[in-house]
């Protein structure tokens, strides 16, 4: 298995272009999320999907689009880049249900907006 | 607002030493709490987690201490080793594992 596998692993964008991030994961797992990580703050919630068709937004969404059209797929879109939007995303997923089902995260994508 | 309040920001132990740090939360209905290790260009992988029906756990060298009254749970790595140094991530969620919400990490560095 690979596990969660995101691409690419560095990117570098122009103000106002756009981009996608992606992630896919092979475990079947039915949850998936985007989190970006910025110095001293931690890791921070963007979307969320508890499944095919069904997303939702997190903690700081705005300027970020998601879609979920298979299980194994959760895609990150960035329609107009802006420099507050260089970080490093990372993409996790899980099992959902009964039991605790811990987050497993991908290696990251690091983002830079000039 | 960070509702997950992470402390030190960095620190620096020598070999064979007990590394400790802390977290306190605001929101009494967290029910999860985790601890993730991350090292150099990987992402945050789960190290240990502890429920608040319970005030320790221990898996091998690290261990969960929570403090429910105070609202605060500390991370304890004993015998650090050099391999220990990455950064660690305090966490908390509310009825699963999934939407965590992380402190703002400690980087931490064993010395030889």
């Amino acid at each position: 298995n690979a596990g969660v596998t995101q691409t690419p692993k560095f990117q570098v964008l122009k103000t106002g272009q756009s981009m996608t991030l992606q992630c896919a994961q092979d475990m079947n797992h039915e949850y998936m999320s985007w989190y970006r990580q910025d110095p001293g703050m931690g890791l921070r919630l963007i979307h969320y999907s508890v499944g095919a068709g069904i997303t939702d937004q997190g903690e700081v969404p705005n300027g970020y689009n998601v879609s979920r059209s298979t299980t194994e797929d959760f895609p990150l879109r960035l329609l107009s880049a802006a420099p507050s939007q260089t970080s490093v995303y990372f993409c996790a997923s899980s099992y959902l249900g009964q039991g605790v089902s811990p987050l497993h995260f991908g290696n990251g994508t690091r983002l830079t907006v000039t | 607002q960070q509702q997950v309040k992470q402390s030190p920001q960095s620190l620096i132990v020598q070999k064979g030493g007990i590394s400790i740090i802390n977290c306190a939360y605001e929101n009494t209905a967290f029910d999860y709490f985790p601890w993730y290790q991350q090292f150099p260009g990987k992402g945050p992988a789960l190290l240990i987690a502890i429920r608040p029906d319970v005030s320790e756990k221990k898996e091998g060298r690290f261990t969960i201490s929570f403090n429910k009254s105070a609202k605060q749970f500390s991370l304890h790595i004993m015998d650090s080793q050099p391999g220990d140094s990455a950064t660690y991530f305090c966490a908390a969620s509310i009825g699963g594992a999934q939407k965590l919400v992380f402190g703002q990490g400690t980087r931490l560095t064993i010395n030889p």
